[in-house]
C-alpha cells in the first residue's frame, strides 16, 4: 500500500508567483488535511477536506490560499502571489474518516520563496 | 489559539536517562494521539489514547490519558540516542475530525 504520497519534495518561487502543492492520499482514504509548520515549531492546522467538499478551513489564510480535493486526482493546495513569509513546509495527512482513526502524513513539500 | 500546550519545549540528556513530556488543555478530547516526527519526514503515529485513566506501553514509552481527558504524558525509561526527534500530541476537541496538534517537544539523547 503506497502512503501518502506529496510533490514536489521542495519547491523555489520568487515573490509574486504561484504555489501549488499536491497530495495523493492513501488508497481508501477520503479525508485528506493540510498542516503548515516553521522551522523549530508544531504542525498548524490549515485546511481539513473530503472528497470535492472542504469541511473546515479555518486555520486558512481568508486571501491567496485555496484547497481542493476533487473526485478524482490528488489534493491541491495553492498559494497565490506568494510572499516570504510563506516560506514553511507543508505537510499532507490522510485519514479514512473514523473516530479515533490516526492521521497518515506525506513527507511535506518544503516551500522557499525568494 | 493554541489548545494544545506541551512541556518541555526543548529537551536534551544523555542516553539511559528517563524523561517526561506533557501534554495539556483545557478542552476535552474523545482521544489523544502521540507522533513523532525525524528531520526531513512526516509524522508517524505512536499510539491513540482513548479513555481517561487509560496507559498504554510501547516497549520503552508508556503514555497515559488523563482521567479527565484534557491531558497526556509520555514517559521514555532509558532513553536512546534512537529516541531524539519531535514529539507532538494531537487530538480533535470538537468531534468533527479536526486534529490540532501540540506545540511540540524537540528531545535529543546524547550517547
Amino acid at each position: 500500500n503506497a502512503g501518502v504520497m506529496q510533490n514536489p519534495r521542495h519547491l523555489v518561487r520568487r515573490r509574486g508567483q504561484e504555489a501549488r502543492l499536491r497530495c495523493s492520499p492513501m488508497k481508501g482514504h477520503s479525508h485528506v488535511y493540510w498542516y503548515r509548520q516553521l522551522p523549530e515549531e508544531g504542525l498548524k492546522f490549515m485546511v481539513y477536506l473530503q472528497k470535492e467538499n472542504i469541511i473546515d478551513e479555518s486555520g486558512m489564510p481568508k486571501e491567496r490560499f485555496s484547497a481542493e480535493f476533487p473526485k478524482e486526482g490528488p489534493s491541491i493546495l495553492r498559494i497565490q502571489q506568494v510572499v516570504r513569509g510563506d516560506s514553511a513546509a507543508y505537510f499532507c495527512a490522510s485519514s479514512p474518516g473514523q473516530e479515533n482513526s490516526p492521521l497518515h502524513f506525506g513527507n511535506g513539500t518544503r516551500l522557499t520563496v525568494t | 489559539t493554541q489548545l494544545l500546550e506541551q512541556s518541555p519545549q526543548f529537551l536534551s540528556i544523555q542516553e539511559g536517562e528517563n524523561l517526561t513530556v506533557y501534554c495539556n488543555s483545557s478542552s476535552v478530547f474523545s482521544s489523544l494521539q502521540w507522533y513523532r516526527q525525524e528531520p526531513g519526514e512526516g509524522p508517524v503515529l505512536l499510539v491513540t489514547v482513548v479513555t481517561g485513566g487509560e496507559v498504554k506501553k510501547l516497549k520503552r514509552l508508556t503514555f497515559q490519558f488523563g482521567d479527565a481527558r484534557k491531558d497526556s504524558s509520555l514517559h521514555i525509561t532509558a532513553a536512546q540516542p534512537g529516541d531524539t526527534g519531535l514529539y507532538l500530541c494531537a487530538g480533535d476537541a470538537s468531534g468533527t475530525y479536526k486534529y490540532i496538534f501540540g506545540t511540540g517537544t524537540r528531545l535529543k539523547v546524547l550517547a
